[in-house]
């Protein structure tokens, strides 16, 4: 079974600098999982931030960056905002074109 | 504007089916999108459940729902529908639609998501 996973929480001051990670449990994670970020508040559907391991959809702010590190997935939050403070899931295309999200990590900033 | 407008709640016995709607922008029912379904149950993780070609109809699943889960198209209504059979209380959750790029793996554009709830 394919598991992906993120860390549970992160806590990052205002204007400070994040980095969230994508793992996998059958091995590395790289750019032929098209790793992609969505940022989801409370009660709300999720948004899409980034695809294709770094790019970033229409509208996103540019404090938001993807990349691959080592053999994770990253998410990279710079200059953090108060209105940044929500859940973030990654997405991993799998080679039967299917995909599975991760376990979400939830970010507090204070 | 891209819009995705889905059904309303719903509320199911155990072993019973439901079907969602989700109608979208007619230019979408082309070769060009992907209509994606994803679930979170209260409180839980995002769940990728399928997909289907919106044009040609072709469809890939989760093998997590074990055959459960079922996705069609109906291009002369523009909407998309997924329909999950023997429901268990597990099943209870919000459920979104979401549109892709045929092969960009943005999955850009979303629902406001339909609650399924599984109570006997």
């Amino acid at each position: 079974q394919t598991v992906v996973t993120q860390e549970p929480s992160f806590s990052v001051s205002p204007g400070g600098t994040v980095t969230l990670t994508c793992g996998l449990n059958s091995g590395s994670v790289s750019t032929t999982y098209y790793p992609s970020w969505y940022q989801q508040t409370p009660g709300q559907a999720p948004r899409s931030l980034i695809y294709n391991t770094n790019t970033r959809s229409s509208g996103v702010p540019d404090r938001f960056s993807g990349s691959i590190l080592g053999n994770k997935a990253a998410l990279t939050i710079t200059g953090a905002q108060a209105d940044d403070e929500s859940d973030y899931y990654c997405l991993l295309y799998m080679d039967s074109a299917t995909y599975v999200f991760g376990t979400g990590t939830k970010v507090t900033v204070l | 504007q891209v819009q995705l407008v889905q059904s309303g709640a719903e509320v199911k016995e155990p072993g019973a089916s439901v079907k969602v709607s989700c109608k979208a922008s007619e230019d979408t029912f082309t070769n060009y999108y992907a209509i994606h379904w994803v679930r979170q149950a209260p409180g839980q993780r995002l769940e990728w459940m399928g997909w289907i070609n919106a044009g040609k109809g072709n469809t890939k699943y989760s093998q997590n729902f074990q055959g459960r889960v079922t996705i069609t198209r109906d291009t002369s209504a523009s909407t998309a529908y997924m329909e999950l059979s023997s429901l268990r209380s597990e099943d209870t959750a919000v459920y979104y639609c979401a549109r892709e790029v045929w092969g960009t793996k943005d999955i850009h554009y979303w629902g406001l998501g339909t609650l399924v709830a599984v109570s006997s």
